[in-house]
């Protein structure tokens, strides 16, 4: 069965300091996964995808399929990055989205 | 704002009470889907619908119910309200039923059962 777990409920680091938001799937075939980001009270916005391996606000992702795990990373946290992050993973067939439970990420100046 | 709409905003009923929440995708987009977001169960897949028809079904209850238009618009039914219903609903459309686009995501309606 998929499954994607993200196993920090809350994240806190200061301005500047690397942050890393971990994400642990379980999936039977090839994955896509997804992070998405929803700022106070806002809507989702994706942030990132593996397939398209691009940085956004500085944020980078990578897909290891060994330990199945897709932890989001940014080297330089700014106080603009504090929001709820989302991991998700889209199946091989479905359109749909399994998401984890989410991290709140906190930078403090 | 060509992006998803989502309609109310915010929802208060009371318990046994039926509401309906509407949904528009962004243009071109032919596939929309539903979610629920609340406290204890994160954000759970509900349901899918693609040109019309359902393609996908998650953890929708049977008192939950949704169709989508020939414009292309949705509406999630939920009837029988029930304390435990109070939850952010999104809604999220992309352009085919499956594959590689991206699901963009709409504000959202708070829905509150007293």
């Amino acid at each position: 069965a998929q499954r994607v777990t993200q196993p920090e409920k809350l994240l806190s680091v200061f301005k500047g300091a690397p942050v890393e938001l971990k994400c642990n799937y379980s999936y039977s075939g090839s994955p896509e996964l997804f992070w998405y980001v929803q700022y106070s009270r806002q809507r989702l916005q994706l942030l990132l995808r593996h397939i398209s391996r691009e940085s956004i606000k500085g944020f980078t992702a990578d897909l290891n399929k060994g330990e199945t795990s897709f932890h989001l990373k940014k080297p330089f946290a700014q106080e603009e990055d504090s929001a709820m992050y989302y991991c998700g993973l889209r199946g091989s067939t479905l359109g749909r989205l399994y998401f984890g439970r989410g991290t709140q990420l906190t930078v403090w100046p | 704002d060509s992006g998803v709409t989502q309609t109310p905003k915010h929802l208060i009923t009371a318990t046994g009470q039926r509401v309906t929440l509407r949904c528009s995708p962004r243009s071109g987009d032919l596939s929309v889907y539903w979610y629920q977001q609340s406290l204890d169960q994160g954000l759970q897949f509900l349901i899918q619908y693609y040109n019309g028809e359902e393609r996908a079904k998650g953890n929708i209850l049977e008192r939950f119910s949704a169709q989508q238009f020939p414009d292309l618009h949705s509406e999630l039914n939920l009837s029988s309200l029930e304390l435990g219903d109070s939850a952010l609903y999104f809604c999220a459309s992309s352009v085919a039923v499956f594959g590689t686009d991206t699901q963009y995501f709409g504000p959202g309606t708070r829905l509150t059962v007293l």
